[in-house]
């Protein structure tokens, strides 16, 4: 079954700066990347997806890039600001064949220092 | 805007005794799903439901789990005899096809 992998496990950047958060998967039939960010004690919100179909989405501050040949994609947050300090979970899936159960990376705990 | 709703925000329970937790998924959405989260870990998938049936399920969900649509809007997981290794966060999550799953505000289990 699909694995991922998630790197780093906390990161701690200065306002203003930017954040890089990666990951990577082992099944190369997925194809449905979201990512979302859990702040303590809430649900996961999605803050942005991407499909395997496109290598790069933005959103304001925030962009996800995809590697299909690697199997890796990363969430870039720039201009961090303390309201972004959460955990961030990435995760992968299949759409299409099955009903697409979203498999989680570990984490990262982003902080965001003023 | 339309939420995902999960009753009890909390339950506390009895190792070995039968618990339910309830979930209303958004209105118009046919995918409904499982994740169990413990303390400090990551979310992990435990079963999805399509119409009607159970369309994947992940090895943690055993003989004692089970999911039921009762009726048109709730969606139940029920744990036959609970373990204390049961203890998690469990998140509801809904979707329509091929598109962002909504999650619950989950419910805590504390097995004792």
């Amino acid at each position: 079954g699909e694995n991922v992998e998630q790197h780093p496990s906390t990161l701690s950047v200065q306002e203003g700066d930017s954040a890089v958060i990666k990951c990577t998967y082992s099944d190369s039939a997925s194809n449905y990347f979201p990512w979302y960010k859990q702040e303590l004690g809430k649900r996961p919100q999605l803050i942005i997806d991407i499909r395997s179909n496109v290598g790069e989405k933005k959103d304001q501050r925030i962009a996800v890039t995809l590697n299909k040949t690697a199997k890796h994609f990363s969430l870039h947050i720039t201009e961090t600001q303390p309201e972004d300090s959460a955990v961030y979970f990435c995760a992968a899936s299949i759409y299409g064949g099955s009903q697409g159960n979203l498999i989680f990376g570990k984490g990262t705990k982003l902080s965001v220092k003023p | 805007e339309p939420e995902v709703t999960q009753t009890p925000s909390h339950q506390v329970t009895q190792m070995g005794q039968e618990v339910i937790l309830r979930c209303v998924p958004i209105s118009n959405h046919l995918y409904f799903y499982w994740y169990r989260q413990i303390l400090g870990q990551k979310v992990e998938f435990l079963v999805s439901f399509y119409n009607n049936e159970i369309s994947e399920k992940s090895e943690i969900f055993d003989d004692q789990f089970s999911v039921e649509r009762p009726d048109g809007s709730n969606f139940t997981l029920k744990i036959r005899s609970t373990k204390l290794e049961d203890s998690a966060m469990y998140f509801c999550a809904s979707s329509v096809p091929y598109n962002e799953q909504f999650f619950g505000p989950g419910t805590r289990l504390t097995v004792l």
